[in-house]
């Protein structure tokens, strides 16, 4: 099993600054990496998938990077609806698709 | 718009059997391999099981190879997870998600449901 590893398990960020979110994985995942959004009460939402490529209608606010095994989700700008738990996902082993813990972004 | 509707969730004694459906709409549900996906209270994701477009490849999470079983009706749109001797470790909200791939799973999901909660407890 491949091990997704957050960091850091939270951020606390003003509203208009830059949000950096870090995924790590245990080995090579290539770029098949994908990170979701979650807010209280909802399902996760699709954001990035292939390391860097934003989902249908999401904001470019968000992007990623990375490769291998290190990865990273920006947000520039916080609003206030971008506080939420952010979770990175491989799938590169296939069918046994992983998670990482999660990462809480917060308001400073 | 796609909307995925999970229903079958309660409260259930260890060792017993649930059946969880998930009603899709808004998409050619019979093109998309579908997942299921659960959340602890409070924790984080895990992937649970997925069935391919057409019903003939399934695969899931070591935990619960066995135990329970996903299956579709494409004539009604409708995803199926058939639980058999749960544990407590079972208890969340099991979400469905679609598989972003059309006939070929790509292994990540672009649309889920808004979950329905297994508890289960004696």
């Amino acid at each position: 099993e491949i091990v997704m590893t957050q960091s850091p398990a939270t951020l606390s960020v003003s509203p208009g600054e830059r949000a950096t979110l870090s995924c790590r994985a245990s080995q090579s995942v290539s770029s098949k990496l994908a990170w979701y959004q979650q807010k209280p009460g909802q399902a996760p939402r699709l954001l990035i998938y292939y390391a860097s490529t934003r989902a249908t209608g999401i904001s470019a606010r968000f992007s990623g990077s990375g490769s291998g095994t290190e990865f990273t989700l920006t947000i520039s700008s916080l609003q206030s609806e971008d506080f939420a738990v952010y979770y990175c996902q491989q799938y590169n082993n296939w069918p046994l698709v992983t998670f990482g813990q999660g990462t809480k972004l917060e308001i400073k | 718009q796609v909307q995925m509707v999970e229903s079958g969730g309660g409260v259930v004694q260890p060792e017993r059997s649930l059946r969880l459906s998930c009603t899709a709409s808004g998409f050619t549900f019979s093109r998309y391999p579908m997942h299921w996906v659960r959340q602890a209270p409070g924790k984080g994701l895990e992937w649970v099981a997925v069935i391919s477009h057409d019903g003939d490849n399934k695969y899931y999470t070591d935990s619960v190879k066995g135990r329970f079983t996903i299956s579709r009706d494409n004539s009604k749109s409708t995803l199926f997870l058939q639980m058999n001797s749960l544990r407590a470790e079972d208890t969340a909200l099991y979400y469905c998600a679609r598989d972003r791939g059309i006939a070929s799973a790509d292994y990540f999901f672009d649309y889920w449901g808004q979950g329905t909660l297994v508890t289960v407890s004696s």
